[in-house]
């Protein structure tokens, strides 16, 4: 089945930094890589995905690059903000298939 | 996307008792999923609910300990048997569209069994 790592696993940024979060998949099959930012007491909510025709999309800070030779695909944000402080999982996902997680990235931004 | 209510929102349960945790969704949806998520850890898929048939459960959960009902498009429940500290956990529902890939999230259940 596949398997998603995640890194780093901890992240601490000054406000204003950007902020990269790196993933890498198994399965070549995998067409669908969504990314969801946890806040502290809350479900986990959909940020940002990207498809495997695709190689990056952006959405204002967010963007997401997806490189499938080297089956890894990474978020950054860009302009950091104190608001954007929480735990990402990435994910991955093949045609009719579940969703597989990464282990998490626990971004904190400071001021 | 859908609006996705999970009740109770926390719980702290005795040891050896059972707790059915409730998901509504706004509108009808295909696919209907539970997933638990143990403290400070990743997000495992326990089952996928289908509707008017048995959850399909993943490796390592089995329905006598998560019997989960699906008795039509918008609602689900995930019932915890039987439980012990170690089923402590934040249990998740979540929806998507067959066609689409896009899952969204409840807000989660905190469980403490003490």
């Amino acid at each position: 089945g596949e398997n998603v790592e995640q890194h780093p696993s901890t992240l601490s940024v000054q406000e204003g930094d950007s902020a990269v979060i790196k993933c890498t998949y198994s399965d070549s099959a995998s067409n669908y890589f969504p990314w969801y930012k946890q806040e502290l007491g809350k479900g986990p909510q959909l940020i940002i995905d990207i498809r495997s025709n695709v190689g990056e999309k952006k959405d204002q800070r967010i963007a997401v690059t997806l490189n499938k030779t080297a089956k890894h695909f990474s978020l950054h944000i860009t302009e950091t903000q104190p608001e954007d402080s929480a735990v990402y999982f990435c994910a991955a996902k093949p045609l009719a298939s579940k969703l597989t997680f990464g282990t998490g990235t626990r971004l904190q931004v400071t001021l | 996307s859908a609006v996705i209510s999970q009740k109770p929102s926390r719980d702290i349960c005795q040891r050896g008792t059972s707790l059915t945790i409730q998901c509504q969704v706004d509108s009808q949806v295909t696919m209907m999923f539970w997933y638990r998520q143990q403290p400070g850890q990743s997000l495992t898929l326990i089952a996928t609910a289908n509707q008017g048939s048995e959850a399909t459960y993943e490796s390592g959960f089995v329905i006598d300990k998560f019997p989960i009902s699906r008795p039509n498009l918008t609602f689900s429940t995930l019932t915890v048997s039987n439980m012990s500290p170690e089923d402590s956990s934040i249990y998740l529902c979540s929806v998507a569209e067959m066609i689409k890939a896009e899952a969204f999230f409840g807000q989660g259940t905190r469980l403490t069994v003490v």
